[in-house]
């Protein structure tokens, strides 16, 4: 069976650091082809795609992202780690880490979701 | 940015009616398309892949088709349970785009 699940802070000040940590299990990063997402889902907006770690450490970032994130991956701990800098609060959402199925960009299982309220 | 652009953004519906979505993009992405089902609360569950694709344990009511810029999710026999936001991805190409959604109502 396959599970991820999210963890990281509720509420985060903005121009702060927020970590988000997707533990998962039934599957290993170090499978050839495999990967793990994080994507996004702001109040009354569509979804929004935000980074991609493979199997091979390929990272992938959204454009108009790129320069605030960093996605890594512990494989022996079956973790990815999303660090998002100098946070706003736009970057209220509900986040979700999800499994890139082996060998093409969508993803088949996802986490619960965490939600992160950006705010002073 | 490859743009996806579903209509209609809202529909409602009765019981056992047909419902068609309708996903476009802005330029040619093959079969390199998935559907997902998002209820309130949840997380987005994958219904279809390569455009036509059934997940498993999707019910087969859910169906795909298209390919190149237009593609479509069809519920042949509307159920109670399949209220909720349908949303389409593209993985033709980075960045990885969503459509903005359709929420079905019952």
């Amino acid at each position: 069976q396959i599970t991820l699940k999210e963890s990281g802070p509720t509420l985060v000040k903005p121009t702060q650091t927020l970590t988000l940590t997707c533990t998962f299990s039934g599957f290993s990063l170090t499978t050839s082809g495999l990967g793990v997402g994080w994507i996004r889902h702001s109040p009354g907006k569509a979804l929004e795609w935000l980074a991609l770690i493979y199997w091979n450490d390929v990272q992938r970032y959204s454009p108009s992202l790129k320069t605030r994130l960093a996605i890594t991956k512990d494989s022996s701990k079956n973790q990815v780690v999303l660090t998002m800098t100098n946070v706003d609060p736009l970057d209220t959402a509900t986040y979700y880490c999800a499994r890139r199925v082996w060998n093409y960009d969508y993803f088949d299982n996802w986490g619960q979701g965490t939600l992160v309220t950006v705010s002073s | 940015d490859i743009q996806l652009t579903q209509s209609p953004s809202f529909l409602s519906a009765s019981v056992g009616d047909r419902v068609t979505i309708t996903c476009r993009a802005s330029q040619g992405i093959s079969s390199s398309l998935a559907w997902y089902q998002q209820k309130p609360g949840k997380a987005p569950e994958l219904l279809i892949y390569a455009a036509s694709t059934l997940q498993s344990g999707v019910p087969s009511r859910f169906s795909g088709s298209g390919s190149g810029t237009e593609f479509t999710l069809t519920i042949s026999s509307l159920q109670p349970e399949d209220s909720a936001t349908y949303y389409c991805q593209q993985f033709h190409s980075f960045p990885l785009t969503f459509g903005g959604g359709t929420k079905v109502e019952i």
